[in-house]
């Protein structure tokens, strides 16, 4: 079964300083991976994407992921944290089935806190 | 462009009562997304509908059903509302070719409280 895990539940950084979050996941194929940003109170946006091709792929707000299959890792960098970066963060992967829809299966989040 | 509209934000209910969550989406998508989200659980699939005319449960179906009222709209009903069933409930919208994994797009969310 495909599941997400996301270890630290957790994060606080100094502002101006690099971010690295955590995400791995188990998927018998290769996966669709997501990584979602929620502010408090609100809806998920969308930071960046990995369908296939390139292994670093780039997002929105300075934010990027490695896909590495071989640690089943799709894990997040920003190499200087923001204040307003201050949210949670979920990794999902993709279980899409043919003209049946696709399901995203979310890991549990990572909260992450800048001190200024 | 509103994208995924949810109403009500906010819902009170007593334990027993019934109440339908409402959600629109205008990007012409064909697929459609209950998730509830609950602290330390991330977001977990109640029900999906992979295009108009279909639904199918997801991971956590039990006590609601789902509508697939026509392309736009996709509402999640609970029959008679438990305490457990308080969460934070988001509707999401893909478009789905094949088996090709779109990207979800998702509603600002309803706060169901269930005393």
């Amino acid at each position: 079964a495909q599941s997400v895990t996301q270890p630290d539940i957790h994060i606080t950084v100094s502002e101006g300083a690099s971010l690295e979050l955590r995400c791995n996941y188990s998927y018998g194929a290769t996966p669709y991976l997501f990584w979602y940003v929620q502010s408090p109170g609100q809806g998920l946006q969308l930071l960046l994407k990995y369908f296939s091709g390139d292994t670093l792929v780039q997002g929105i707000k300075g934010f990027e992921a490695e896909f590495k299959r071989s640690q089943s890792s799709f894990n997040l960098r920003k190499p200087s944290v923001h204040w307003s970066d201050a949210a949670e963060y979920f990794c999902a992967v993709g279980a899409a089935i043919y003209n049946q829809g696709g399901k995203l299966i979310f890991g549990q989040g990572t909260e992450l806190s800048v001190k200024p | 462009n509103a994208g995924v509209t949810q109403t009500p934000k906010f819902q009170v209910l007593k334990t027993g009562q019934s109440m339908t969550l409402q959600c629109a989406q205008d990007m012409n998508h064909n697929s459609m997304y209950w998730y509830r989200q609950d602290p330390g659980m991330g977001l977990r699939l109640i029900y999906y509908s992979a295009s108009e005319g279909t639904t199918d449960k997801g991971e956590v179906p039990n006590g609601y059903n789902v509508s697939r009222l026509n392309k736009r709209e996709f509402s999640l009903r609970l029959e008679s509302a438990a305490p457990s069933q308080t969460s934070v409930y988001f509707c999401a919208s893909s478009e789905t070719i094949g088996a090709i994994q779109e990207t979800q797009y998702f509603g600002p969310g309803t706060r169901l409280l269930v005393l």
